[in-house]
């Protein structure tokens, strides 16, 4: 069973610039929910993503998007990036929706920095 | 979904027990409470999660009071690789939604 995958690893951007950022679930998981972390603070909710279609949002601008793939990959872009945007940005994946018991398993994140 | 509160940090004896308390006081019927940790520079990690009745896995043990306010997460035996952030959630029936707070810091020393 392979775990979730994200890359980069690390990345730096300068204001202004756009980024990508991609994740592997989890084999055999169709659910994956995009985090912001900044430094010192809990993980915050950005966006959902189930067999393809956005499934709730976070209080984030409408700059920050994302797409989820057939094979239940998952991309999370950030355009016109601002210094606050800084963070470890961290997927997980699951398998469905409803169910209270479907823990989420995280991948180890992408840490970006905007100079 | 419902706030949770848990003291800012603790400290355990490797070896003794580490018990994390948490309150949440305004839990509805349908939700669940979890647990996950996160050790420095990587992504949180599943724990253990519980309705209302107590449970039990490798990691850990999770203790839910009887009326649903507040359960306390029990590691058995801490080790200084159990030093990490640890989060309780609670969780809303439907939907993945993780709502995190500020976490406790668990520090076990030798």
């Amino acid at each position: 069973e392979t775990g979730v995958t994200q890359s980069p690893t690390h990345l730096i951007k300068t204001r202004g610039q756009q980024v990508t950022l991609r994740c592997s679930s989890q084999s055999g998981h169709n659910t994956v929910s995009w985090y912001q972390q900044a430094l010192g603070q809990g993980p915050q909710f950005i966006f959902q993503y189930y067999r393809e279609e956005e499934n709730g949002r976070g209080n984030f601008p409408p700059r920050f998007s994302g797409l989820q793939f057939p094979n239940y990959s998952s991309e999370l872009n950030v355009n016109a990036l601002e210094l606050d945007d800084s963070a470890l940005y961290l997927c997980a994946s699951s398998l469905g929706l409803a169910g209270g018991s479907n823990e989420q398993f995280f991948g180890p994140g992408t840490r970006l920095t905007v100079l | 979904d419902a706030k949770t509160t848990q003291p800012p940090s603790m400290d355990c004896a490797e070896g003794r027990a580490a018990n994390l308390p948490c309150n949440h006081s305004t839990i509805s019927g349908n939700e669940y409470v979890y647990w996950y940790r996160q050790i420095h520079s990587q992504g949180p990690q599943y724990i253990i999660h519980g309705l209302k009745n107590n449970e039990t896995n490798e990691m850990a043990s999770l203790i839910i009071t009887e009326d649903r306010k507040s359960s306390t997460l029990i590691l058995p035996h801490a080790t200084l690789r159990d030093t990490a952030v640890y989060y309780c959630i609670v969780r809303a029936l439907y939907g993945n939604k993780l709502v995190f707070g500020a976490g406790t810091i668990l520090r076990v020393k030798s």
